[in-house]
């Protein structure tokens, strides 16, 4: 069965960066985009990029653009999520999620979310 | 970059009744996208390309719309359907506000 299964909970400090992971099983993970949605605490979901391992092309939220990098490892089936110069505002559960076209490329398939704080 | 409005921020219905909840975008987009999402969980597909039941969602779920405005309505909405539900669509990703669904 298809899973995403994304790393534990950071605390990070102000300022330094964080990389978040999300395991990709039970399907072609290069067949598929994988997305990254920020969510903070009791607000509504945010898309920030995709990746399509395949050929590693990807796009960005402008927003998160300079915030966000994200690359894929084929051997391992594992898309990752860099963030770097953390604030605050970064403080936020980060879900992972693969689209296709067998649903419109619609998100079907969601990790459990990482919980990222920034506190000193 | 398309803009998406959900209306209402909150809805309250009571158990059996039939809700449709609505959003509106900025410009017209082919088709929409909308999720579920529970207190604590990840979001899930409810339906995908505006009117098609993601996989295992009750029936008595279903969507609708075109252009700048699509709707998704409950038939008979039951205690499990507390949560907050989003649109989203492709071409720019934007997801809309959402909408607290909270049963009286």
């Amino acid at each position: 069965q298809v899973q995403l299964q994304q790393s534990g909970p950071e605390l990070v400090k102000p300022g330094a960066s964080v990389r978040i992971s999300c395991k990709a099983s039970g399907y072609t993970f290069t067949s598929y985009y994988i997305h990254w949605v920020k969510q903070r605490p009791g607000q509504g979901l945010e898309w920030i990029g995709w990746i399509y391992p395949g050929n590693v092309n990807t796009k960005y939220n402008e927003k998160f653009k300079g915030k966000a990098t994200l690359t894929a490892d084929k051997s391992s089936s594992t898309a990752y999520m860099q963030l770097s110069s953390l604030t605050s505002e970064d403080s936020a559960v980060y879900f992972c999620a693969r689209s296709g076209g067998n649903y419109g490329y619609a998100m079907d398939y969601w990790g459990q979310g990482t919980s990222v704080t920034v506190s000193s | 970059q398309i803009v998406l409005t959900q209306s209402p921020a909150i809805m309250s219905a009571s158990l059996g009744e039939e809700i449709t909840l609505t959003c509106s975008a900025s410009s017209s987009v082919s088709y929409m996208h909308w999720y579920q999402q529970k207190s604590g969980t990840s979001p899930k597909l409810l339906i995908y390309s505006t009117s098609n039941l993601a996989s295992g969602v009750p029936s008595r779920f279903s969507g609708s719309g075109s252009g700048t405005f699509y709707s998704l309505t409950i038939s008979s909405v039951e205690a499990e359907d507390a949560a907050d539900y989003y649109c989203h669509q492709w071409s720019s990703y934007t997801f809309g506000g959402g909408t607290k669904l909270e049963i009286k």
